[in-house]
């Protein structure tokens, strides 16, 4: 398997515009998840998803913030419209939730670098 | 929810020398606690997890204990080298939920 695959590997985009970010993860996999990183705030959970369908949008910031699985192999996190304090590197997740020896090991995916001028 | 504590925020250490990394947690019915190693510019990537029915586990040079009364958890590394310097993570969670992570430990190995 090619691992949780995400595009675009770099973002730079200005204030106001739409971003639309997006993730392909690792297959057989049923949980998927939306993590942002910055210096001040660290990993954050934004969303996940079981089986396609959100459990836990606690953590998206604002409105501006929205995601979607529309399928099992494909997830977008959009912001729009876009702010500088929205830069930070966008990391998306998948795991087995199963109850195997790997059950719930989080894989990393390369993430998205965004800079909102 | 879950919150993950984790101490120091920096570690500076002698190549050879053992490091040691302490994350508490707060939820209670928290069952599963990963270890991620992230260097510079790259994803966080699992180095070690133990879950709450162990109370250690080793691979080679790093090493997991877990003190559920407590609700602490530690990482060691013996022997370390120049290539084991990289921000370390701990998380927590109560298994197929969300993984909350600690804030990160910055290790220097220096040679």
């Amino acid at each position: 398997d090619a691992g949780v695959i995400q595009s675009p590997r770099h973002e730079v985009t200005e204030m106001g515009q739409e971003v639309t970010l997006r993730c392909k993860p690792i297959s057989g996999h049923n949980s998927l998840f939306w993590y942002r990183q910055t210096m001040m705030r660290g990993l954050e959970l934004l969303i996940y998803f079981n089986n396609n369908v959100p459990i836990d949008d606690s953590g998206m910031p604002e409105d501006r913030f929205s995601a979607k699985m529309p399928n099992a192999s494909f997830s977008t996190l959009k912001i729009q419209p876009s702010e500088p304090r929205d830069s930070a590197v966008y990391f998306c997740a998948s795991s087995d939730r199963g109850t195997g020896s790997g059950a719930n090991v989080l894989t990393f995916g390369a993430g998205s670098r965004l800079t909102v001028l | 929810g879950e919150n993950v504590e984790q101490h120091p925020s920096t570690l500076s250490v002698q190549e050879g020398d053992s490091a040691v990394i302490k994350c508490t947690y707060s939820d209670s019915a928290s069952n599963y606690f990963p270890w991620y190693k992230q260097e510079l510019g790259k994803r966080p990537q699992l180095i070690i997890d133990i879950r709450s029915n162990v109370g250690e586990k080793k691979d080679q040079r790093i090493a997991v204990t877990l003190n559920k009364t407590a609700k602490h958890f530690s990482l060691h590394i013996t022997e370390t080298q120049p290539e084991d310097s990289a921000v370390y993570f701990c998380a927590a969670s109560k298994g197929g939920n969300k993984l909350v992570f600690g804030a990160g430990t910055i290790l220097r190995v220096k040679s």
